[in-house]
């Protein structure tokens, strides 16, 4: 079975720190990882996925599978990155990131 | 980027009744959709993959009869909550792939059954 955790439900930080967002996860096969994320009344997002080594507004993640980490990172976090941030799981590579396997999410605050 | 549509964004319904939420790829075709179930304060839970043209794949422990999928085109889902009962109240999100395989949410319904 695989599984997807997220250890923080609630992360604060100030304006210009650096902020990481733990995602760890279970999976018997090769997986695919993402990062979403829900900003204030809007739906839901991709911010990255492990596969494309990209780095989205300042995040980056670097899958681990020693530690079966996918956690993200961004090195200055600014106001607007406050969001619920959710790290997911797909064990299909041939249909990428469609049959996801969602953490409970982090709600990430960042005060000015 | 892909738009994907819900309609009604909210529902509230009495006992007993049947709600239908529809899942609409705007701007895309889908030949598969997903639905999702959200309770408060806690993870989206995948409930089935919906596939046009075939039967939707359940997930362990929903029941095919209480949600039933249909997805007529291959721009449209929906999703029917049968004979719903308050314990049906939640937020309910429906996504779909892109070409490229990137999913694309809706904004989600909230069902309320009072």
């Amino acid at each position: 079975a695989q599984r997807v955790t997220q250890p923080e439900k609630l992360l604060s930080v100030f304006k210009g720190a650096p902020v990481e967002l733990k995602c760890n996860y279970s999976y018997s096969g090769s997986p695919e990882l993402f990062w979403y994320v829900q900003y204030s009344r809007q739906r839901l997002q991709l911010l990255l996925r492990h596969i494309s080594r990209e780095s989205i507004k300042g995040f980056t993640a670097d899958l681990n599978k020693g530690e079966t980490s996918f956690h993200l990172k961004k090195p200055f976090a600014q106001e607007e990155d406050s969001a619920m941030y959710y790290c997911a799981l797909s064990g299909y590579g041939e249909t990428s990131g469609s049959r996801l396997t969602f953490g409970e999410g982090t709600q990430l605050t960042v005060n000015p | 980027g892909a738009v994907v549509s819900q309609h009604p964004s909210r529902v509230i319904c009495k006992s007993g009744t049947s709600v239908k939420i529809e899942c609409r790829s705007l701007d895309f075709q889908a030949t598969t959709m997903f639905w999702y179930r959200q309770f408060p304060k806690q993870s989206l839970m995948l409930m089935a993959t919906s596939n046009e043209g075939s039967k939707a794949t359940y997930e362990q422990g929903v029941e095919k009869d209480k949600f039933l999928i249909n997805h007529a085109s291959l721009t449209l889902s929906t999703l029917t909550v049968t004979s719903a009962h308050p314990e049906d109240s939640s937020f309910y999100i429906c996504s779909a792939p892109d070409r490229a395989g990137e999913l694309f949410f809706g904004e989600g319904s909230r069902l309320t059954v009072l």
